[in-house]
């Protein structure tokens, strides 16, 4: 059963903790992103890669870090220098190209208490 | 910049109506755009994508059609039901990075 799972689907960190999501797709897509969604707004772009041991800043990168050790995971670093990291995460992976669909994960919540 | 800008007020109808969806882009021609479903709490969902040569696209009860001189997409959905409300995204996709620009999302009701 192809798809793209995350986990933690809630997450709850202590202010100046780091705090590391996971991404894994099993679809075989070269491209993967992380996105982060505000209530209200739309999806921000984190970090996206479209190759093994390679990624690229997004929009909002400031305070994330990620890494692309295998095709089929990407996981998101939150670190403490992230001022305000509440907020719904998404994970997302396609095929390499323009006018691909994205496949979204089930998302992870991450409450900084 | 390049931005997509959807309307942020909740769209409200009566079942079995058509809800329109409007969808404007400003300071640059996309080659496409896409349309997303996301429900409470989840990832989005691919629905349609329309390229810009592409007047229009319909899907089962789905169309979406694409205006480059108004620089506007419109998404329709005939003979809504309630299992149709959602918030739908509008989204561009820049370059051949597979990167997407998403617009806010318009929040549709349809009441039974």
């Amino acid at each position: 059963d192809g798809g793209i799972t995350q986990s933690p689907k809630y997450l709850f960190r202590k202010e100046g903790q780091n705090v590391t999501l996971s991404c894994e797709q099993n679809l075989n897509h070269d491209a993967m992103y992380w996105y982060r969604q505000d209530p209200g707004q739309g999806l921000r772009l984190i970090y996206y890669s479209q190759i093994v041991n390679d990624f690229q800043k997004g929009d909002i990168a400031e305070g994330y870090s990620v890494s692309r050790e295998k095709k089929e995971s990407f996981p998101l670093t939150v670190t403490s220098a992230q001022k305000n990291p509440t907020a719904f995460y998404l994970c997302a992976s396609t095929r390499r190209g323009a006018y691909n669909e994205q496949f979204f994960g089930p998302g992870t919540r991450l409450t900084v208490l | 910049s390049q931005k997509i800008e959807q309307n942020s007020e909740a769209l409200n109808i009566q079942e079995g109506k058509t809800a329109t969806l409007t969808c404007n882009y400003t300071n640059y021609s996309p080659a496409y755009l896409q349309w997303y479903r996301q429900d409470p709490g989840r990832g989005p969902v691919f629905l349609l994508l329309i390229r810009e040569n592409e007047k229009e696209k319909r899907k089962e009860r789905l169309k979406v059609t694409f205006d480059t001189t108004l620089k506007q997409s419109l998404f329709h959905i005939t003979a809504s039901q309630p299992a149709d409300s959602a918030t739908y995204l509008c989204v561009h996709g820049s370059g051949n990075t597979g990167k997407l620009i998403f617009g806010q999302g318009t929040t549709l009701q349809v009441k039974p």
